[in-house]
Formats: C-alpha cells, structure tokens, sequence
C-alpha cells in the first residue's frame, strides 16, 4: 500500500508544545486519523481530520492539514508526562487504515 | 458504553498450533476489522467484516482466517503457526455512518515458540 511517513521519536520538557510530523501519499484519503498508543494498550483515536479542512483543534490538540505537500501534523499543547507514548498517523482507504511506524515521544520533568 | 473487547489478551502457543482469538465491538457496530502490529512491520490491515461479510482483506496467506456473527461479534483463526505470527492483534469497530474512524480495543498478545 501507500507509504505515511513519521519522524520515530521526539523528546519535550514537560509544559511545552510537542509537534509531531506526518506525510502520506495517497491522495484519494478522505480522513487523516490521529491515534494514540501507551505501553500494553490498544490504539486510542485521539482526532481526525476530514481532507477539505486545513485545521482542526480539539482542546490541547491542533491538527493541520496542507493537502498540496501531503502533509500532516499534530500539535500537543502544555504537554504533561501523561502524553509519553506512541503517536500514530494514519489515512483512510475507505476501509483500512494505513498506518505509519509511529512517533514515541517522551515527556521529560 | 462498553469498549471493543478482545478475548484473551495473550496467548502461547507453539509451532504448527492454530488459535483462534475473539473480538466484541462496540454496541451498534457493525463492521469490525483485524490489524496486526508486530516491531518490523507496524500495524497491518489483516481483513474487514460487516454483516457476517468479509468485505476486504489484506495481503496476508490463507492460513489467517476471520469470521463475524450474527451480533457482529467476530473471531479471527490462523491454522499452522509460525514464529512470525508472534504479534500483537488488534480489532477495531466502526460505527454506521462514519468517517471511517475505527475505536480499538487492547489487543491480544500471541507468542509462538
């Protein structure tokens, strides 16, 4: 399938912002999902996106779409430690999603 | 309302075993899907069931199987382990008329040795 590309890990301070980067390439993909997945868990769908909008905010979180360079992004305001985890992109195909690696990000004092 | 559930959360067994893992959607869900998440590969889309249908399947071999029933509870089966089995199994639900999200539930751990 089609390729979703995601840095593998990014390290904050706690109270700072934390920008997690995405890029996909199918450009039929209708949504763009944000989901969320802590040690020992299943996924958590955190937000999505529907590919006509540019942004999305949803409390701490900013989504922004730019649908020309394919690229995704997630912004995690005021970041607390309970954020560590790992941080999956993923695009609709209209019945799968396609997931990337995933982004750990850890959250440090 | 309760959460996807998936039955058991892990499971050992050896080579040339079958298994067959068990997943409840969401109440009012009625198109489940089967992931398979293993360090090498990600998640991978295994196949997609909606009413009792396999609608869609992924790019796995005959020996991963699935199955819903009539109140879309669904069981996936993979005869003829193999230690690249060994992965963490995940079922999604989605609900009628959606965007395509998909709510998970914890996954069920398989080990094969």
């Amino acid at each position: 399938g089609e390729d979703v590309e995601q840095s593998l890990f990014l390290s904050v301070r706690e109270g700072d912002s934390s920008v997690i980067n995405c890029t996909y390439t199918d450009s039929s993909s209708t949504y763009l999902y944000w989901y969320k997945q802590e040690p020992g868990a299943g996924l958590q769908l955190l937000t999505y996106i529907f590919s006509n909008m540019d942004m999305k905010q949803d409390q701490r979180l900013t989504v922004l779409l730019n649908k020309k360079d394919k690229h995704l992004s997630l912004r995690i305001a005021d970041t607390q430690t309970g954020d560590s985890a790992i941080y999956f992109c993923a695009e609709s195909s209209g019945y799968a999603l396609n997931f990337g690696k995933g982004t750990s990000l850890l959250v440090t004092p | 309302k309760a959460g996807v559930t998936q039955t058991p959360r892990y499971l050992i067994k050896t080579r040339g075993q079958q298994v067959t893992l068990s997943c409840s959607p969401i109440s009012g869900h009625r198109s489940v899907s089967w992931y398979q998440q293993t360090p090498g590969q990600g998640l991978q889309f295994l196949f997609e069931y909606f009413s009792e249908t396999q609608r869609n399947k992924g790019n796995f071999p005959g020996r991963f199987s699935g199955r819903q029933f009539s109140n879309s509870r669904s069981e996936m089966n993979v005869s003829t382990l193999e230690l690249g089995d060994s992965a963490l199994y995940l079922c999604a639900s989605s609900p009628p008329l959606s965007g395509g999200e998909q709510f998970f539930g914890p996954g069920t751990r398989l080990t094969v040795l």
